[in-house]
């Protein structure tokens, strides 16, 4: 079955720490996006690509940084420049936008 | 820029109760309109869709029709369950920015049993 996966499900830094998030998919999506989920809020931009080899900055995305060197993949490193990561990380695909974005099981990090 | 504005929950409605959560949004082009359910400790799954003015998006019971006149997209079902009890987001992209999902702040629903 297609879909997107994103690994580990729960991830622990220490301060001044890089960690890095993965996400594969299997949908042949060119778009792939990163947004973050803190408690009670909505989600945020951090990043979001349209094509291999290029991507966006997003809303939020000091502290953050990405490659897309496959079209299946979208790694998103935290750096220990982000100062608040503790937070829920989703990372989505779309084909095109109107038909509807693919989300992952979200990925959980929390600094220690 | 384009935002979503959705009411504040939580939400708290006795099963087979009847469900609105109003979405509401601003935008320069004419983007689609989402929304999205999330479950606890899970990531999003789309719920339903509209494209155009005037589409109505269905699925396991909910509804929501795209208004252009009041840029609206209420989510609307008509009688809930316990297993409806969730995170409930609008969001909308438009191609104009990347087709990039803006959502709202999300909506908690709680169903009694």
């Amino acid at each position: 079955d297609g879909g997107i996966t994103q690994s580990p499900k729960y991830l622990f830094r220490k301060e001044g720490q890089n960690v890095t998030l993965s996400c594969e998919q299997n949908l042949n999506h060119d778009a792939m996006y990163w947004y973050r989920q803190d408690p009670g809020q909505g989600l945020r931009l951090i990043y979001y690509s349209q094509i291999v080899n290029d991507f966006q900055k997003g809303d939020i995305a000091e502290g953050y940084s990405v490659s897309r060197e496959k079209k299946e993949s979208f790694p998103l490193t935290v750096t220990s420049a982000q100062k608040n990561p503790t937070a829920f990380y989703l990372c989505a695909s779309t084909l095109a936008g109107a038909y509807g974005y693919t989300f992952g099981s979200g990925t959980r990090l929390t600094v220690v | 820029g384009d935002s979503v504005t959705q009411m504040e929950g939580p939400v708290t409605l006795s099963e087979e109760a009847f469900l609105t959560i109003n979405c509401t949004y601003t935008a320069t082009g004419y983007p689609s309109l989402f929304w999205y359910v999330q479950y606890p400790g899970e990531g999003l799954q789309l719920l339903l869709k509209a494209t155009k003015a005037d589409d109505k998006g269905s699925n396991k019971g909910f509804e929501a029709t795209y208004r252009k006149e009041t840029t609206s997209f209420h989510l609307e079902k008509g009688s809930v369950q316990v297993s409806d009890s969730a995170v409930y987001f609008c969001a909308l992209s438009a191609m104009e920015y990347g087709n990039k999902l803006v959502f709202g702040a999300g909506t908690i629903l709680r169903v009694k049993s």
